[in-house]
């Protein structure tokens, strides 16, 4: 089976830069991917790691550890915008190919 | 292009109650996903299709829960009878491809079961 362990709460200013963790128990997985949420909103789409390293994309890097099994998501130059619920969420490559597993979600909070 | 449309938005039924939620999925996309999201945890997957057929029901409670999808296009979840805990958010997601990492969500349906 699939668990994905996510910090509940995270709070940052306006302007700075945050990094929320994702460290994951998984027998085998295609990749990383992250999504974020509007309290209200639907999930969208943010970054996806296939391989080890950093994925850039605009304000938004993630990053991929197999051998940690640990991945994280950096948002720089914060934004009141940015604050919202962010899930990490893995495929498994066992079974049905692009069955999603969603972390529990760390909720960012962007302060002035 | 239009996205993952869901409807109704809000429903509010009594336990033992039957509900049922609609979703059209982003056109051209072959995979349709349901999935369940209490409040406070991250989405969880009820049931894929790949166009019209059932590829994982797994974590589908089939006793109460049914969902079809007999066109290939848009989809339909039941539930009958409600419990208090089917209380949560039904988000409807389709992607282009059934290995797609990317999901499009739609806006969901809030169901509150009292």
């Amino acid at each position: 089976g699939q668990s994905l362990e996510q910090p509940s709460e995270v709070t940052a200013v306006e302007g700075a830069i945050v990094q929320m963790n994702c460290t994951y128990q998984t027998s085998g997985f295609y990749g990383l991917s992250w999504y974020q949420q509007h309290d209200g909103g639907a999930p969208t789409f943010l970054s996806y790691n296939a391989l080890d390293g950093l994925e850039e994309t605009g304000r938004f890097s993630s990053f991929l550890s197999r051998s940690d099994s640990y991945g994280y998501l950096l948002l720089q130059e914060l934004q009141m915008k940015d604050s919202a619920s962010y899930f990490c969420a893995v495929r498994p490559n066992t079974g049905t190919a692009s069955k999603l597993t969603f972390g529990t979600g760390t909720r960012l909070q962007v302060t002035l | 292009e239009a996205g993952v449309a869901q409807s109704p938005r809000y429903k509010i039924i009594e336990k033992r109650q039957s509900v049922a939620f609609w979703c059209n999925p982003i056109s051209g996309h072959a995979t349709l996903y349901w999935y369940q999201q209490i409040l406070g945890q991250g989405p969880k997957l009820l049931i894929q299709f790949q166009n019209n057929g059932v590829v994982d029901d797994s974590q589908l409670p089939k006793d109460r829960f049914s969902a079809e999808r007999l066109k290939g296009v848009d989809s339909t979840l039941k539930i009958q009878p409600a419990k208090l805990e089917d209380s949560a958010v039904y988000l409807c997601a389709s992607s282009f491809r059934i290995v797609g990492h990317e999901q499009y969500f739609g806006p969901g349906t809030r169901l509150t079961v009292t």
